[in-house]
């Protein structure tokens, strides 16, 4: 079955360090993207990507990097810059339609907890 | 810039009663309209759509119509089942002038809990 695969579910790291999120999708899909959720806040675009080696700034880039070396994989850096990084992050597909009508595919997330 | 807005949650019902979970949004052009439903510790899930204006989405007995007047869409179930407790999030993606690439934004979304 096709669908969008999150590593790890649960991930702890030291406050300073850099950790990066993985994101894997097998649906063939052109775009990708990472959400940041905070309770009661709904969820906020931090990077997307329309193709290979292409990507760009969402609303909460800041303290966050990604990269796009394969269609099927967009990975992200949560750096020692970013102010407050425990969150849920949730990636997600779409295929691209000009029309702007293309549902969302999500992962199951990664809640990322720094101490 | 695009914004959506949800009701306030929680929201506490019992089984078999009638739900309705407003959503209304700001937007230019001509959006496009979702539901997204996110059970306990998992990802969202697409629950139902609408492209344009007077578009009714349905899926597992929800239903939602795109009000271009009122700029709503309210969501709306007839009976409610103890499974459908979830949290649910409003979303629009914008499609002016035809540049969009499934960028959503996002209500801020609503707590439902059925109680048997």
């Amino acid at each position: 079955d096709g669908g969008i695969t999150q590593s790890p579910k649960y991930l702890f790291r030291k406050e300073g360090q850099n950790v990066t999120l993985s994101c894997e999708q097998n649906l063939n899909h052109d775009a990708m993207y990472w959400y940041r959720q905070d309770p009661g806040q709904g969820l906020r675009l931090i990077y997307y990507s329309q193709i290979v080696n292409d990507f760009q700034k969402g609303d909460i880039a800041e303290g966050y990097s990604v990269s796009r070396e394969k269609k099927e994989s967009f990975p992200l850096t949560v750096t020692s810059a970013q102010k407050n990084p425990t969150a849920f992050y949730l990636c997600a597909s779409s295929i691209f339609s000009g029309q702007g009508n293309s549902p969302l595919h999500f992962g199951n997330g990664t809640r990322l907890t720094v101490t | 810039g695009d914004s959506v807005t949800q009701m306030e949650g929680p929201v506490t019902l019992s089984e078999e009663a009638f739900l309705t979970i407003n959503c209304t949004y700001t937007a230019t052009g001509y959006p496009s309209l979702f539901w997204y439903v996110q059970y306990p510790g998992e990802g969202l899930q697409l629950l139902l759509k609408a492209t344009k204006a007077d578009d009714k989405g349905s899926n597992k007995g929800f239903e939602a119509t795109y009000r271009k007047e009122t700029t709503s869409f309210h969501l709306e179930k007839g009976s409610v089942q103890v499974s459908d407790s979830a949290v649910y999030f409003c979303a629009l993606s914008d499609s002016a002038g035809g540049t969009s690439y499934g960028k959503l934004t996002f209500g801020q979304g609503t707590i439902l809990t059925v109680h048997p």
